[in-house]
Formats: structure tokens, C-alpha cells, sequence
């Protein structure tokens, strides 16, 4: 079946930096990705979705300048975390589908900020 | 805009036995997917189920079964023959055809099933 690829799994980064978390298709093409937030014991969160070629969609809220989304390719989105701040840490999750019906969600990544 | 309620945070089932987790959506559309994910320890969504809105026949997947209803906009999920296994969060979910696939998930705000001896 489709698999989505998402690196790192975990990482850990000093407050100001930035972080980039990459999303694969392995075996799809996938004009558009989805790029989710968990906070603990709490659902998932849209933060935005990833267009192939064009400017991400943001989801009210969610700033577009401190999340920066690369959707370069039909097989890879990234999501940059910049100047990256405690708040920020969180669980991140990408996903992409080949329809309709079928959403594959990459195994996450897991960001503290120090 | 669409929303997803789960009214249960937490179920506890023993073991061989059969629960049923509840979930009600709201939309104003007439053709969606709707979706139930577990997600284990590990953090990996995986998807238990899907039904097309337009089938009145219930999805079943082995052990997990569907009820769908259409009009009161509910979408319950029953586990049977219940395993260690199943204890996960489990979310539904919704998700509209209207924007093409670049539709997103709606998530509800999950319930977390327990599995007892």
C-alpha cells in the first residue's frame, strides 16, 4: 500500500533556530499534503495544506511566516519551523492520499524547543 | 464549516466483548467520506474504517463494523470480539469531496478506549 515518509521522527533544537521536517510520498505522486499539529492527549489540528508548485493554504491562526511549507515536488512537502520558540513544541504530523477515500499520514515527528 | 463531535474521552471494554464508540458531525453537504483512525502509543495513524456518504450500507472491516445514519449526521464505530490490541485513541473523522483532494480532515476530539482482563 501507499506509504508517506516523514524525518526526523524526533528532534530537538535550542529556542531560535529553525527545524525542517520533511514528508514523503514513497510511491505516489501527491499534489497535495496535509501538515497537522498533536498537542498531548489532544486531537489533531490542520495547520495548513501543501499545493505541488503553488503557495500553501494556511488554516486561520496559524502563521505562515514562523511555519513555511516547500511543496517542491509531487513527492515531497517540508515544513520549516522558523526561529523556533518552547510554544512550538509539539507533535507534527503530514499525510497525502491518492483520493478521495484513502489518506495515508506519515509516523510524525516529535519537535522540543529548549 | 464542518465539525465532529466525540462525546466519549474515555471507554473501557474487557476484553472479548463488544463496545461501541459514539461520533456526530455536522456538514450541509450531501457527498463526504467519513473516517475512524486509531492511534496506538506509537503515534502512527491507521485507518480502522471509511464510508462513502452516498452508500447506506455499513462498512465492515473484520471486527470493526460502521452504523451509519445518514440523516441524524452519526457515525458510530463498534469494535467486536474486543483484543489487547484495540487499545488506541480512536478519531473520527470527516472529510468533504467539494475541494477535489485537496479536501482536508476534520478530526473529532477522540476517545481513548481501554481493553481490560
Amino acid at each position: 500500500g501507499a506509504v508517506v515518509s516523514q524525518h526526523p521522527s524526533r528532534v530537538i533544537c535550542k529556542s531560535g533556530t529553525s527545524v525542517k521536517i520533511e514528508c514523503r510520498s514513497l510511491d505516489f505522486q501527491a499534489t497535495t499534503m496535509f501538515w497537522y499539529r498533536q498537542f498531548p492527549k489532544q486531537s489533531l489540528m490542520l495547520m495548513a495544506t501543501s499545493n505541488e508548485g503553488s503557495k500553501a493554504t494556511y488554516e486561520q491562526g496559524v502563521e505562515k511566516d514562523k511555519f513555511l511549507i516547500n511543496h517542491a515536488s509531487l513527492t515531497l512537502s517540508t515544513l520549516t519551523v522558523t526561529s523556533a520558540h518552547p510554544e512550538d513544541s509539539s507533535f507534527y504530523i503530514c499525510s497525502a492520499g491518492t483520493g478521495f477515500e484513502k489518506l495515508f499520514f506519515g509516523s510524525g515527528t516529535q519537535l522540543s524547543v529548549l | 464549516a464542518q465539525t465532529v463531535t466525540q462525546s466519549q474521552p474515555e471507554m473501557s471494554v474487557q476484553e472479548a466483548e463488544t463496545v461501541t464508540l459514539s461520533c456526530t458531525y455536522d456538514t450541509s453537504e450531501s457527498d463526504y467520506y467519513l473516517f475512524w483512525y486509531k492511534q496506538p502509543p506509537s503515534r502512527q495513524m491507521i485507518l480502522v474504517i471509511r464510508q462513502e456518504a452516498y452508500k447506506q450500507q455499513n462498512a465492515t472491516e473484520n471486527r470493526f463494523s460502521v452504523n451509519f445514519q445518514k440523516a441524524a449526521k452519526s457515525f458510530s464505530l463498534k469494535i467486536s470480539d474486543s483484543q489487547l490490541g484495540d487499545a488506541a485513541m480512536y478519531f473520527c473523522a470527516y472529510r468533504s469531496t467539494s475541494a477535489g483532494t485537496a479536501s482536508k480532515l476534520t478530526f473529532g476530539t477522540g476517545t481513548r478506549l481501554q481493553v481490560t482482563l
